[in-house]
């Protein structure tokens, strides 16, 4: 079974602190993805990546930054928080070629994040 | 812009009844469609992928069918249980944004 893994299920920081989320898979897959979920908002691609070092924005990519040094390992950096990034936060991964429509996407436990 | 819409946003049958979730999208041209359950305050769970060749998936008591030129797939459950309760959602992946576009999701309340 594909397994996805996030560090934290529940996460409380203060305003301004650098905040850092992260993520593992044990599939071997190329892409990895960061959503959040908002009621009223469903979910919103933030970043991923199709390769080691490699990353395309999502759809709303503001206020934070990712990181792939390993093909396994997709981290999500919030630099500076804020409140309005009080969110759940999904991981995900699947197989596939970016513009050739990725396979299955399997999703992390999510980690509920609160900003002081 | 694809958009994905689901019918009914909430449901509530009770134990034993066979159900359908719809999924509607406005794009046709799409690689794949999946969807997902999620429980209360959790990820979500992967039930069914549907490649656009194809016209339907089962497992077990669910059966997925996609009609891609109508822009519509739907979910069927068989003889529903309490723990089928959750979020059920679907998402396409493809169209002119080459993302996978989720729907708003139905909840479903199975009553014992």
């Amino acid at each position: 079974d594909v397994k996805v893994t996030q560090s934290s299920r529940y996460l409380v920081k203060r305003t301004g602190e650098k905040v850092f989320l992260e993520c593992v898979q044990d599939m071997d897959h190329e892409n990895m993805f960061w959503y959040r979920q908002d009621p009223g908002l469903g979910l919103r691609l933030i970043y991923f990546s199709y390769d080691v070092k490699m990353k395309e924005k999502g759809d709303i990519p503001e206020g934070y930054s990712v990181s792939r040094e390993k093909k396994e390992r997709f981290s999500l950096i919030l630099e500076s928080a804020s409140t309005n990034q009080t969110s759940m936060y999904l991981c995900a991964s699947s197989n596939g070629k970016w513009r050739e429509g990725w396979n299955e996407q399997f999703f992390g436990p999510g980690t509920r994040l609160t900003v002081l | 812009k694809q958009e994905v819409t689901q019918i009914p946003a909430a449901l509530s049958v009770p134990e034993g009844e066979n159900l359908v979730l719809n999924c509607s999208f406005t794009d046709s041209a799409i690689y794949n469609l999946q969807w997902f359950r999620q429980d209360p305050g959790k990820g979500l769970t992967s039930l069914l992928l549907i490649q656009s060749s194809q016209r339907e998936q089962t497992s077990g008591r669910l059966n997925a069918s996609l009609d891609k030129s109508s822009g519509r797939s739907t979910l069927y459950i068989a003889a529903s249980q309490p723990g089928d309760s959750a979020t059920y959602l679907c998402a396409v992946n493809g169209g002119a944004t080459n993302k996978l576009i989720f729907g708003t999701g139905t909840l479903l309340a199975v009553q014992p």
